[in-house]
């Protein structure tokens, strides 16, 4: 079955401090991966995708993720957090055949001033 | 502005009562979704409509319905509400094919309650 795993549910760090975030996923086929926002009372937002190529991608606001295809991992990181990264952090994987994205449990990160 | 609309965005109903979530988009998107998000539970599909005149059960269907008007827009029914349909729910569009790897575009959200 199709399942995405986000293993940190809640992380507390302090503003400056380097942030890593964990992303599993089991998919059959040819997979695309997406890491997702969404700040205090807003909408989710884009915040990255893997599709092809270099397995290291840059997205908005200093974030990146890597994906090695044999961990099933697409881990999210930035060096250095500040207050307004807090926030919900969703992880998706899906295929351009369906369209369809399976969605992580999120993790919650709340950066201390 | 482009994007997703949902209406309403609040809405309190007692159980066994009905009521229509409306989505509407002005991308020209082809594909359009319906999810859930609840606590520690991520986002989970409801129901997609691939293009227009199609639709697809997702992860957790029951007690849902949809209707997929037009191109521009989907809506979900709950014909007869429950308590653990409590949750926000968001709608959501994006190209078929290779164009969704764009990603999705999310509308505001409905934060529904089912006392």
């Amino acid at each position: 079955a199709q399942s995405v795993s986000q293993h940190n549910h809640h992380v507390i760090l302090s503003e400056a401090a380097s942030l890593e975030l964990g992303c599993n996923y089991s998919y059959g086929g040819t997979v695309n991966l997406f890491w997702y926002v969404q700040y205090p009372g807003q909408h989710l937002q884009l915040l990255l995708k893997y599709f092809s190529g270099d397995p290291l991608v840059k997205g908005i606001k200093g974030f990146e993720a890597e994906f090695i295809k044999s961990k099933f991992s697409f881990n999210l990181r930035k060096p250095s957090v500040q207050w307004s990264d807090t926030a919900e952090y969703f992880c998706a994987a899906g295929s351009s055949n369906t369209g369809k994205l399976i969605f992580g449990q999120g993790t919650t990160l709340q950066v201390k001033p | 502005n482009a994007g997703v609309t949902q209406t309403p965005k609040f809405q309190v109903l007692k159980t066994g009562q009905s009521m229509t979530l409306q989505c509407a988009q002005d991308m020209n998107h082809n594909s359009m979704y319906w999810y859930r998000q609840d606590p520690g539970m991520g986002l989970r599909l409801i129901y997609y409509s691939a293009s227009e005149g199609t639709t697809d059960k997702g992860e957790v269907p029951n007690g849902y319905n949809v209707s997929r008007l037009n191109k521009r827009e989907f809506s979900l029914r709950l014909e007869s509400a429950a308590p653990s349909q409590t949750s926000v729910y968001f709608c959501a569009s994006s190209e078929a094919g290779q164009g969704y790897g764009y990603g999705y575009t999310f509308g505001s959200g409905t934060r529904l309650t089912v006392v």
